[in-house]
């Protein structure tokens, strides 16, 4: 059975930092991008970022370059993404998603985890 | 990178088919074969539907249907279910190896 789970999601002030992971399981991890998707509460999805295979490539949402940093570690099939200098309107679900390039789809979605910035 | 547009709410009675749009631009829906569908049901994470604008994974229901036409991608459900009352959101590459979400449709089954 295919499991992404998050963790690291919290409430912060504006301007502070959090780190959350996503933890794969049931496919190879090692062969997928990987992606974090975020949820403003009672709205739309937005992509956030994109990791490839081995790490070499990360892209990100113009919102968030310069403060969100995307990585991996395959040997523990695990993804994160660091986020600095958070803002009220980074509040959101932060799902992970797995995209395989057999599809150009996100096969695979965690059930995300709440990020709420706020003073 | 503004959102592909999606009309807020459909509507359908059980049995009926029901179409959603989603309109982007050159630059992502019409430049690429890279259109993705979504089902999210209230509380719960999405489930991938459609891939490459018009292909079902394995698994998918045949009621769930891809198109598009120019700048315009288009998910079609046939013999609606009251299961299938959920938001459903489009998806496209980009330019610049960013991807994009439409703004999600509420689909009602009256």
């Amino acid at each position: 059975e295919v499991q992404l789970v998050e963790s690291g999601g919290g409430l912060v002030q504006p301007g502070e930092s959090l780190r959350l992971s996503c933890v794969a399981s049931g496919f190879t991890f090692s062969s997928y991008w990987m992606t974090w998707v975020r949820q403003t509460p009672g709205k739309g999805l937005e992509w956030v970022a994109n990791i490839n295979q081995d790490g070499s490539e990360k892209y990100y949402v113009d919102s968030v370059k310069g403060r969100f940093t995307i990585s991996r570690d395959n040997a523990k099939n695990s993804v994160f993404v660091q986020m600095n200098n958070l803002r009220d309107e980074d509040t959101a679900v932060y799902y992970c998603a797995g995209l395989w390039s057999g599809y150009n789809a996100f096969e695979f979605w965690g059930q995300g985890t709440l990020v709420t910035v706020s003073s | 990178q503004s959102a592909l547009t999606q009309p807020a709410s459909v509507s359908g009675s059980p049995g009926q088919s029901i179409t959603i749009s989603c309109t982007g631009t050159s630059s992502d829906v019409g430049g690429y074969n890279l259109v993705s569908w979504y089902q999210q049901h209230p509380g719960k994470a999405p489930k991938f539907l459609i891939y490459e604008v018009n292909k079902r994974p394995s698994g998918v229901s045949n009621r769930f249907s891809g198109s598009r036409s120019g700048n315009t991608a288009s998910l079609t459900i046939s013999g609606l279910q009251a299961e299938d009352e959920a938001d459903y959101y489009c998806c496209s590459y980009a330019t610049f190896d960013t991807w994009i979400f439409g703004g999600g449709t509420k689909l009602t089954v009256l």
